[in-house]
């Protein structure tokens, strides 16, 4: 069974702090993916990459960043917390065909 | 814009009966649909999909329908059981799309007992 983890389940940051949320899958998969989820927004996608130190933006990339130094970590970093980025975060990774294996979510609270 | 929609925030079912899921998409270069199913504090896990040259895909009670040109898919749960309730999620990707997914809102489906 494909495995994605995630650093932490639930998190709570201050407004301004460098934020880093960690994703590790087990499937020697090379596309992996950050999404935020929001009531009534679904899933919205953040950033991608397809290879290692290779990354795209996905459709609200502001405010954000990511690192893949390793193929099965991929990482996204807040540089400076808000309060608009309270969401749940899920990572994925791809398998075949466009079947995307979610980790448990980090349900982040900056206050 | 919203390319793939799902215009029921919510739908409550009586165990046992028929659950229709429904999702809407604008893009047709859309080639790929799935359905996601998702409880409180976990991620998603795949359901079921459906490729653009289907019309139908079944598993187990389970079965997607694509309608190409209304740009419509469903999704049937046939009989509906309480471990059905949960959020409802449809994806679609293109093919020249690096396999990202692009998600509707979601649906939350309540069975009642």
């Amino acid at each position: 069974d494909v495995k994605v983890t995630q650093s932490s389940r639930y998190l709570v940051k201050r407004t301004g702090e460098k934020v880093f949320l960690e994703c590790v899958q087990d499937m020697d998969h090379e596309n992996m993916f950050w999404y935020r989820q929001d009531p009534g927004l679904g899933l919205r996608l953040i950033y991608f990459s397809y290879d290692v130190k290779m990354k795209e933006k996905g459709d609200i990339p502001e405010g954000y960043s990511v690192s893949r130094e390793k193929k099965e970590r991929f990482s996204l970093i807040l540089e400076s917390a808000s309060t608009n980025q309270t969401s749940m975060y899920l990572c994925a990774s791809i398998g075949e065909p466009y079947e995307q294996y979610f980790g448990p979510g980090t349900r982040l609270t900056v206050t | 814009d919203q390319q793939v929609k799902q215009n029921s925030p919510s739908l409550s079912v009586q165990e046992g009966r028929i659950s229709i899921l429904n999702c809407d998409y604008t893009n047709s270069m859309f080639d790929y649909f799935l359905w996601y199913k998702k409880y409180p504090a976990e991620g998603p896990t795949f359901l079921i999909s459906i490729s653009s040259i289907k019309d139908k895909n079944e598993d187990g009670r389970f079965t997607v329908f694509l309608n190409k040109s209304a740009k419509h898919l469903s999704l049937h749960i046939v009989p509906s059981q309480p471990g059905d309730s949960a959020v409802y999620f449809c994806a679609a990707s293109a093919l020249q799309g690096a396999q990202k997914l692009v998600f509707g809102q979601g649906t939350r489906l309540t069975i009642n007992p």
